[in-house]
């Protein structure tokens, strides 16, 4: 069984701040998404990564697979109160069929 | 494009009744989608994933005798809770598998059994 762990499992910060979110496995991915998910909505793909090594950037938010492909980190740059939400990593085995769901991180931006 | 929609967004039954839940991809073609359960602040449990045309596969621990999923279309595939009880009170979520690596999710059903 494939199980990711992130962590923090809550982070609260106040707006303006820089935050890093972890996922770790001990399991090789051969790609990884993250998703946002607000309270009473479904997730919402941020992005994919699939090479080891990669860094994305989606404006203040920069993504970066594990060369090894066993882990991912999720850094957001001065944090937004919008940026509050349910932050999810989860694993694929190379195709859309069952991906792997991280624990989550709840994050909290204060103004 | 990769719209899921799901309805109900929120439902409450009576213990006893059963209620259904219905997902569907508006833009693509799904043959596979996927039903997932969410507690409170937790991550999403997989239930069982649905394949257009065939029997859905059910993870360990899933009644499939009491979460019924039928996948009839590319573009439609719904979940009914059978004789509900209020410990099936849950946030039900839906996804379809998009190209090679993504799934794209419903909004989300709030079910209150009481």
């Amino acid at each position: 069984t494939q199980l990711l762990e992130q962590s923090p499992q809550f982070l609260s910060i106040q707006e303006g701040e820089n935050l890093t979110v972890y996922c770790n496995s001990s399991s090789v991915f051969s790609s990884l998404q993250w998703y946002r998910q607000e309270p009473g909505e479904g997730p919402v793909l941020l992005v994919t990564v699939v090479t080891g090594g990669e860094v994305k950037k989606l404006k203040r938010l920069t993504f970066q697979f594990g060369d090894a492909r066993k882990d991912s980190s999720l850094h957001i740059t001065a944090a937004q109160t919008g940026d509050t939400g349910l932050y999810l990593c989860a694993g694929g085995p190379g195709s859309a069929r069952q991906l792997t769901f991280g624990s989550g991180t709840q994050l909290t931006v204060l103004p | 494009g990769a719209v899921v929609s799901q309805h109900p967004s929120w439902v409450i039954c009576k213990s006893g009744t059963s209620v259904k839940i219905e997902c569907r991809s508006l833009d693509f073609q799904a043959t596979t989608m996927f039903w997932y359960r969410q507690f409170p602040k937790q991550s999403l449990m997989l239930m069982a994933t649905s394949n257009e045309g065939s029997k859905a596969t059910y993870e360990q621990g899933v009644e499939k005798d009491k979460f019924l999923i039928n996948h009839a279309s590319l573009t439609l595939s719904t979940l009914t809770v059978t004789s509900a009880h209020p410990e099936d009170s849950s946030f039900y979520i839906c996804s379809a598998a998009g190209t090679d690596y993504e799934q794209y999710f419903g909004p989300g059903t709030r079910l209150t059994v009481t």
